[in-house]
């Protein structure tokens, strides 16, 4: 499987802090793109960066993209209790297929 | 409303029995396809379609069939479904911006086979 791995599994802080959380993939790409899935729910599309670019904001997002090490970061600051969620990422693959990470869950705590 | 829907939203079927689950989207998409969600693997792609009557296998295709013959529709079809095909199910669809895919997703099918 090319599937990638999201580092932790699991992170759970306190409202205002920030949460960093990581992803490592298998094969070169195209793109690297983060999700946001509310309990049971269908995911959402957060935020696209392409295999040139090594950093990208939107809002209190931010990524970053290292090629070398096939990882990504993806950075919410000043957290909030809306921002519990689960977080995937994909990553596009030669033949337009998607992989996607196994998750990581997060917890904000009011 | 931009959409993409996705029914039944719960079903629960015996082994063997055939069932096909629809999915559909209303943004002109080219591209569409169906995942599945299992508890600690993440999403896994079943299969994809880039567009009308060309489709293809993803991760996980054994088990299922898939057909475009219209723009907006991508069903998901179990000839013989088995208890491991129990798992939620979420179909996808996007369009190409300069070679990225931001997918738009429905809200999930979820499937139990006993």
């Amino acid at each position: 499987s090319q599937q990638g791995e999201e580092d932790p599994q699991a992170l759970s802080i306190q409202e205002g802090e920030n949460a960093t959380m990581n992803c490592s993939y298998k094969t070169s790409i195209n793109n690297l793109q983060w999700y946001r899935q509310n309990s049971g729910r269908g995911l959402v599309h957060l935020i696209l960066i392409r295999s040139n670019e090594r950093e990208k904001h939107s809002g209190r997002l931010r990524v970053t993209l290292d090629t070398s090490k096939k990882s990504s970061s993806l950075l919410i600051t000043a957290s909030r209790a809306a921002d519990t969620a689960s977080y995937f990422c994909a990553t596009d693959g030669t033949r337009n297929q998607f992989y996607f990470g196994t998750g990581t869950s997060l917890t904000v705590i009011p | 409303e931009a959409q993409v829907t996705q029914n039944p939203r719960y079903l629960i079927t015996v082994t063997g029995k055939k069932l096909t689950v629809t999915c559909s989207q209303n943004m002109n998409h080219e591209y569409m396809s169906w995942y599945r969600q299992d508890p600690g693997l993440g999403l896994r792609q079943i299969y994809y379609s880039m567009n009308v009557e060309v489709t293809d296998k993803g991760d996980v295709p054994e088990g299922y069939k898939v057909s475009r013959k219209e723009k907006r529709n991508f069903p998901l079809i179990l000839e013989s479904p088995s208890p491991n095909q129990t798992s939620l199910y979420f179909c996808a669809s996007s369009t190409r911006d300069r070679g990225s895919y931001e997918q738009y997703f429905g809200p999930g099918t979820r499937l139990t086979v006993t």
